[in-house]
């Protein structure tokens, strides 16, 4: 089945340290998103990509870094400049160029830091 | 910045009863689209609008686009127990997302 998948579901983590949430596509997407949610707030924006090697900031980038190696995959790092990591994450992708392709959403990362 | 703004922020109602999400934009939209966050779980895409003054229906739900293409909204005839969610609008530009309007549906 075509979709999106992100990984880990769950994970802790000590204020100090980096840590690398996973998202993988298979539907051919060119487009891939990154989203914060807080409880009971709305998605804000991280980084987007809409092609291989490239990549741009999206609303809120400070203190998160992403790479764009391969078209499936779009990692993104929360590093210890995040000040309020504790959040859930969603990754998402779209066909690019059109402009109006509805987004698929991954099952989501949710970050705990202890 | 570029927002995307709805109201209400919350809204309960009794099963039966109607609801309806607004959602406005401070910029003139290409397009707007509207997803359903379930509890617990990810957006998942209902539709888009494309033309100034669309109407769109989905069984019980009534999606609007403004003349202008600045504002949209989402209606939901006779809501059930399984309308709720969290109902955001989005901007296909960056794909930047509404505020959301939580709906809670009491039985």
């Amino acid at each position: 089945d075509g979709g999106i998948t992100q990984s880990p579901k769950y994970l802790f983590r000590k204020e100090g340290q980096n840590v690398t949430l996973s998202c993988e596509q298979n539907l051919n997407h060119d487009a891939m998103y990154w989203y914060r949610q807080d409880p009971g707030q709305g998605l804000r924006l991280i980084y987007y990509s809409q092609i291989v090697n490239d990549f741009q900031k999206g609303d809120i980038a400070e203190g998160y870094s992403v790479s764009r190696e391969k078209k499936e995959s779009f990692p993104l790092t929360v590093t210890s400049a995040q000040k309020n990591p504790t959040a859930f994450y969603l990754c998402a992708s779209s066909i690019r160029g059109k402009d109006t392709g509805e987004l698929f959403f991954g099952e989501g990362s949710r970050l705990t830091v202890l | 910045g570029q927002q995307v703004m709805q109201i209400p922020q919350y809204q309960h109602v009794q099963e039966g009863e109607d609801f309806t999400t607004y959602c406005n934009s401070s910029t003139t939209l290409s397009n707007i689209q509207w997803y359903k966050q379930r509890p617990g779980g990810h957006p998942v895409f209902l539709i888009q609008l494309v033309k100034s003054g669309e109407v769109k229906k989905q069984k019980r739900l009534t999606f609007q686009f403004g003349e202008a293409k600045k504002n949209s909204s989402l209606h939901i005839t006779a809501t059930q127990t399984t309308d709720v969610g969290t109902y955001f609008c989005s901007r296909t530009y960056k794909y930047i997302f509404g505020t959301g309007t939580r709906l809670k549906v009491l039985a």
